[in-house]
Parts: structure tokens; C-alpha cells; sequence
């Protein structure tokens, strides 16, 4: 079946920098995304890597794909205090337009 | 700003009423996906609308429905409503059928069935 999993906290130092993990199950996956959602908000699109990649930067986000493995990574260099939100994984294939999401990593900058 | 905006922000409903909730999509967008977000979960696919046709369906029962209208704005009603329809209700737009567009989500709609 689908399922996408991350951890669930990870606290990092202003300046450092954070990564996030996912897995996921759906080996048909065509995309897979990286949203942001700060309290009480709507879910912000951070960047999206296709399946064929392996790679991809965006500034101070660079995303890394392991299709054997079914693990995606977003690192997030010199992390701001700003950075602090819920980072939700999520992936979709070609079968009615559904993303499939993680759970969300609560992440905390600590100045 | 994604430019999708749903409404109302809040709402309270008790066991047992209907519910409709609205979203206008980005403009030039012709696809809505409606999700369903619980407290500490990621969100869950309720359905989603392409040129006014249901174009795929999550794990949701017949009482949670929807419409799309001619100018891409949507509507998601819930029936018979259960206290664990509490939830953040997200509508994402995007543009094209082949479920691989990048969907875009609006600020969502909380709310508490008591």
C-alpha cells in the first residue's frame, strides 16, 4: 500500500543546518514534495523533486532522492529561527491526482 | 499567497448537521483537491474535481460530497455530521488531470463538530 513516513521532532541551533527524512512505499511515485505549515496555517509548497532526479537545489533547500531506497531528504542550510514549522513529505503517482502525506516533522530553531 | 482562498476560516456545527465549505481556486487552475487534516496528522485526500467531474476519491465515506463550478470554484458539504469531522479542511488547486501538477493550498477551514 501507500504510506510515507518521517520522524517526528528534530531541534537544530540558528545557523546549523537541518535535515528532514522521509520514506515512502509506493514504488509508482512520479513526484514528491516538500510542504511547510506554520500554526494555524494552510500548507506552503517548498519544492518538489521528480522521480528521475536525484537531486535538486532551491536556494538554501536542496532536496536529495534515493529511488532504491524509497528516501527523500530536505536539508536546509544556515536554518532560521523563521524555519520553525511542521515540514510534511508527500508523493503522488498517477491515480486520481491524490498527494499521499507523511505526518509532519515539527521543526525547532533554537536561537 | 497561492491566491487560493477558502471560506469560512472557523466554523462550529454540532452532531448530526450539514456543512459546506467553499474555495475559489488560483486563477488559470482547473483542478481542486479537497484534504482533510486532523490535529497532529498529515493531510488525508478526500476527493478531487477536474472541470466539474469527480476525478478520484479517498477513503471517505458517501457523506462527504463536492461540486466544481464552470469557473473552477468548489464546495466541499458534509452530511450527518461526527464529532471526528473535527478537522483543518484544505483545498489545493492545479492545473491539468494527470495527477502529477503541483498542487497549491489555501489557508483551510477549521472546523469543530461539538
Amino acid at each position: 500500500g501507500e504510506d510515507v513516513e518521517q520522524s517526528l521532532f528534530l531541534s537544530v541551533r540558528e545557523g546549523d543546518s537541518s535535515v528532514i527524512n522521509c520514506t515512502y512505499t509506493d514504488s509508482s511515485s512520479t513526484y514528491l514534495y516538500w510542504y511547510k505549515q506554520e500554526p494555524g496555517a494552510g500548507l506552503q509548497l517548498l519544492t518538489y523533486i521528480f522521480s528521475n532526479m536525484d537531486m535538486k537545489q532551491d536556494q538554501r533547500l536542496t532536496v536529495l532522492l534515493n529511488k532504491k531506497d524509497k528516501h527523500l531528504s530536505l536539508r536546509i542550510a544556515d536554518t532560521q529561527t523563521g524555519d520553525s514549522a511542521i515540514y510534511f513529505c508527500a508523493e503522488s503517482n498517477n491515480q486520481g491526482g491524490k498527494l499521499i502525506f507523511g505526518q509532519g516533522t515539527e521543526l525547532s530553531v533554537k536561537p | 499567497e497561492t491566491g487560493v482562498t477558502q471560506s469560512p476560516t472557523h466554523l462550529i456545527k454540532t452532531r448530526g448537521q450539514q456543512v459546506t465549505l467553499r474555495c475559489s481556486s488560483q486563477s488559470g487552475h482547473n483542478t481542486v483537491s479537497w484534504y482533510q487534516q486532523a490535529l497532529g496528522q498529515g493531510p488525508q485526500f478526500i476527493f478531487q474535481y477536474y472541470r466539474e467531474e469527480e476525478n478520484g476519491r479517498g477513503n471517505f465515506p458517501p457523506r462527504f460530497s463536492g461540486l466544481q463550478f464552470p469557473n473552477y470554484s468548489s464546495e466541499l458539504n458534509v452530511n450527518a455530521l461526527e464529532l471526528d469531522d473535527s478537522a483543518l479542511y484544505l483545498c489545493a488547486s492545479s492545473w491539468g488531470d494527470v495527477g502529477q501538477e503541483t498542487q497549491y493550498f489555501g489557508p483551510g477551514t477549521r472546523l469543530l463538530v461539538l
